[in-house]
């Protein structure tokens, strides 16, 4: 598969739960990583792999995979959690790299 | 800490070649995969390639045709040049490495790279 497609925006009341999903074929055999892009800054990496955390990414944030689809959770949303994530993977074959198209996060 | 630091001529005309370099500080380049990632205006996050070990590459295949990255490690230093570029091309234009082809750990600052139509 060439593609992973995310929802372009997604909203959560602030201490609320919020799921960012990313959806692509090769997601059935390889994990997503995720990336938070705050405006004016470089993305940063948020989780890889199965579900972890580079050192300093708060523990409210989490990954998880179904299928053709995976998750980055959000436990307690804070006002600095808005930003724009994306997701990447390898392709099904383990060629090239995919990216997401990125979501939107609001936090009302 | 690995630092990155992107460089390049902020603006390309039309038909010419675009040349970034990325310079790698506090670490060792081998090991790592070393992308190239860019950003257009519209924010979409595109992967433009790997160099891994300072030998292999791996392009998008939609810009191989025009692309070579390298390193010299003597510089800490990497490199890409695109060549025939369009104002299709014109985006921030990132440099980030990891462990893992598609875990980019740490991400240069971006440099914008216009290219006017």
């Amino acid at each position: 598969s060439s593609e992973l497609t995310q929802d372009p925006a997604v909203s959560v009341a602030l201490g609320q739960t919020v799921r960012i999903t990313c959806q692509g074929d090769s997601l059935k055999n390889y994990h997503a990583n995720w990336y938070q892009q705050k405006p004016g800054q470089s993305p940063r990496l948020v989780i890889f792999g199965k579900n972890n955390r580079p050192s300093g990414i708060p523990d409210r944030f989490s990954g998880s995979g179904s299928g053709d689809t995976a998750s980055l959770t959000i436990t307690g949303a804070q006002a600095e959690d808005e930003a724009d994530y994306y997701c990447n993977s390898r392709d099904s074959w383990n060629i090239y790299i995919l990216l997401g198209g990125g979501t939107k996060l609001t936090v009302l | 800490q690995v630092q990155l630091q992107e460089s390049g001529p902020g603006l390309v005309k039309p038909s010419e070649t675009l040349s970034l370099t990325c310079t790698v500080s506090s670490g060792s380049m081998t090991n790592y995969y070393w992308n190239w990632i860019r950003q257009t205006p519209g924010k979409r996050l595109e992967w433009i390639g790997y160099i891994y070990n300072t030998m292999s590459t791996n392009y998008n295949p939609s810009l191989k045709s025009r692309l070579t990255m390298s390193v010299d490690t003597s510089k800490s230093q990497l490199s890409l040049t695109l060549k025939s570029v369009t104002p299709a091309d014109t985006a921030i234009y990132y440099c980030a490495g990891g462990t893992e082809a598609a875990t980019w750990v740490h991400w240069g600052q971006g440099t914008l790279v216009t290219v006017p139509s």
